[in-house]
C-alpha cells in the first residue's frame, strides 16, 4: 500500500539532546512537509521541500533542521536549540502537478522532553 | 498572506443532530480549500476539498461544505452526526501554485454525545 510512514510513533528526549524523526513516502510525491501540532494551535509549518536537495523554512523553523537527499525521505532533526520541543509532529507529502492538490499525512510522532 | 480562522474551538452536539463547523479565510489570491479530520493520536484524513466548479462540495462520511467567495467562507456541515464523528476538524487553504504548503486553522473539536 502506498502511504507515508513516520517513525517512531512515540519519542522521548532528554533536554539538550538532538533527535531525528523519520518520514518516508512511497507515493512518488515531489513535495514533502513537516508540521508541528500543539493543543489549540492547529498545524504550523516547520519546513518543506519541493525537490531533492532543496528545502525552505516555514513559519517556525528555528531549532529544527531537515535534509532531502532522496525523494522518498525527509527526516526532521529537533535540535537542542528548540526550547519547547514537546509536541505532535506530522509529516505530509503532495504531488507537484499543474494545480495544487491536497496533502497526504503520516500518522505522526509524539515527542516528549523528559 | 493567507490565513484561516475557525470560529469555534469546540462544538458539542447530540447524536443525530445537525452540525456546522465554521471556517473563514483571507487571501489576496484565488485559493483552494480543504477540510481534514483528525482522530486522537493519528494523522489527518481528507474529508473534502474545493478546487473549482460547484460551490457545494460533498465529502466522505456524509459531510459537505459550501464555498462562498463573497463571504470568504467554507463552512462544513453534516445533517445528522454520529458518535463516531467525534474528532478534531481542520480547515486549510492553499494557493494555486503546486507544492505550496497548506495553511491550517486552529481546529474545531466536535464532541458528539448520546
Amino acid at each position: 500500500d502506498g502511504g507515508i510512514t513516520q517513525s517512531p510513533k512515540y519519542l522521548f528526549r532528554k533536554e539538550g539532546q538532538n533527535v531525528t524523526l523519520s518520514c518516508e513516502q512511497n507515493l512518488n510525491h515531489d513535495a514533502m512537509y513537516w508540521y508541528r501540532q500543539d493543543p489549540g494551535q492547529g498545524l504550523r509549518l516547520i519546513y518543506y521541500s519541493q525537490i531533492v536537495n532543496d528545502f525552505q523554512k516555514g513559519d517556525i523553523a528555528e531549532g529544527y533542521s531537515v535534509s532531502r537527499e532522496k525523494k522518498e525521505s525527509f527526516p526532521l532533526t529537533v535540535t537542542s536549540a528548540q526550547k519547547n520541543p514537546t509536541a505532535f509532529y506530522l509529516c505530509a507529502s503532495s504531488p507537484l502537478r499543474q494545480i495544487n492538490t491536497e496533502a497526504f499525512f503520516g500518522q505522526g510522532t509524539r515527542l516528549t522532553v523528559v | 498572506a493567507q490565513s484561516v480562522t475557525q470560529l469555534d474551538s469546540q462544538v458539542p452536539v447530540f447524536e443525530e443532530a445537525p452540525v456546522e463547523l465554521r471556517c473563514n479565510y483571507s487571501s489576496s489570491v484565488s485559493v483552494y480549500l480543504f477540510w481534514y479530520v483528525q482522530y486522537p493520536n493519528q494523522g489527518l484524513q481528507l474529508l473534502l476539498k474545493y478546487l473549482s466548479g460547484s460551490t457545494l462540495v460533498k465529502g466522505i462520511n456524509g459531510f459537505e461544505a459550501e464555498f462562498n467567495k463573497s463571504q470568504t467562507s467554507f463552512h462544513l456541515r453534516k445533517p445528522s452526526v454520529h458518535i463516531s464523528d467525534t474528532a478534531e476538524y481542520f480547515c486549510a487553504v492553499s494557493d494555486y501554485q503546486a507544492g505550496t504548503a497548506l495553511i491550517f486553522g486552529k481546529g474545531t473539536t466536535l464532541s458528539v454525545s448520546s
